[in-house]
């Protein structure tokens, strides 16, 4: 099946240092990659997501870049803030599932240190 | 609110018992995603309904099963239940049935099995 690695499992940063959060898929065919964000006790939420027609996307403080030769994509948040404090989980298709649902990476806890 | 609606919130039950979660969409969407969060575990893909019809099949046990009625709610069945059964199950719709579609996750049902 599909499976998404992303590390780091944790990470923690002070308060306005960069984050970033990689993630390694292995279906060549994959074209959507989204990253979910989920605060303690919440549901999961569409943060930024990426098509492989594009290399980056950028929405404010968040940007997501692909690697499609590598397999690889990364978010990055710059100038992070408390409320930046969550977990984050990548996602690609499925190949299982004729990639018409997602999988999902282990997830990232990110703390950012007032 | 991301417009998903899932009940009960909590749901406390013995081992070997059977259960019925249930997930209301949101207006407009076609498609419900049931997924899996164990404590500390990432988003496990379960099981897809599209407009009424099984889409995809995930990580899906088969002590567990699933439908979607034709008002577009979905019911998420798990019967003799286990310990390892407890966690956090969401579910997810979207307007299409691809993965390119963004998800809306529901608040999740918390399931405890004693």
């Amino acid at each position: 099946g599909e499976n998404v690695e992303q590390h780091p499992s944790t990470l923690s940063v002070q308060e306005g240092d960069s984050a970033v959060i990689k993630c390694t898929y292995s279906d060549s065919a994959s074209n959507y990659f989204p990253w979910y964000k989920q605060e303690l006790g919440k549901r999961p939420q569409l943060i930024i997501d990426i098509r492989s027609n594009v290399g980056e996307k950028k929405d404010q403080r968040i940007a997501v870049t692909l690697n499609k030769t590598a397999k690889h994509f990364s978010l990055h948040i710059t100038e992070t803030q408390p409320e930046d404090s969550a977990v984050y989980f990548c996602a690609a298709p499925f190949k299982d599932t004729g990639r018409r649902a997602l999988t999902f990476g282990s997830g990232t806890r990110l703390q950012v240190q007032p | 609110d991301s417009g998903v609606t899932q009940t009960p919130k909590h749901l406390i039950t013995a081992t070997g018992q059977r259960v019925t979660l249930r997930c209301s969409p949101r207006s407009g969407d076609l498609s419900v995603y049931w997924y899996q969060q164990s404590l500390d575990q990432g988003l496990q893909f379960l099981i897809q309904y599209y407009n009424g019809e099984e889409r995809a099949k995930g990580n899906i046990l088969e002590r567990f099963s699933a439908q979607q009625f034709p008002d577009l709610h979905s019911e998420l069945n798990l019967s003799s239940l286990e310990l390892g059964d407890s966690a956090l199950y969401f579910c997810a719709s979207s307007v299409g049935g691809n993965s390119d579609n963004e998800q809306f996750f529901g608040p999740g049902t918390r399931l405890t099995v004693l």
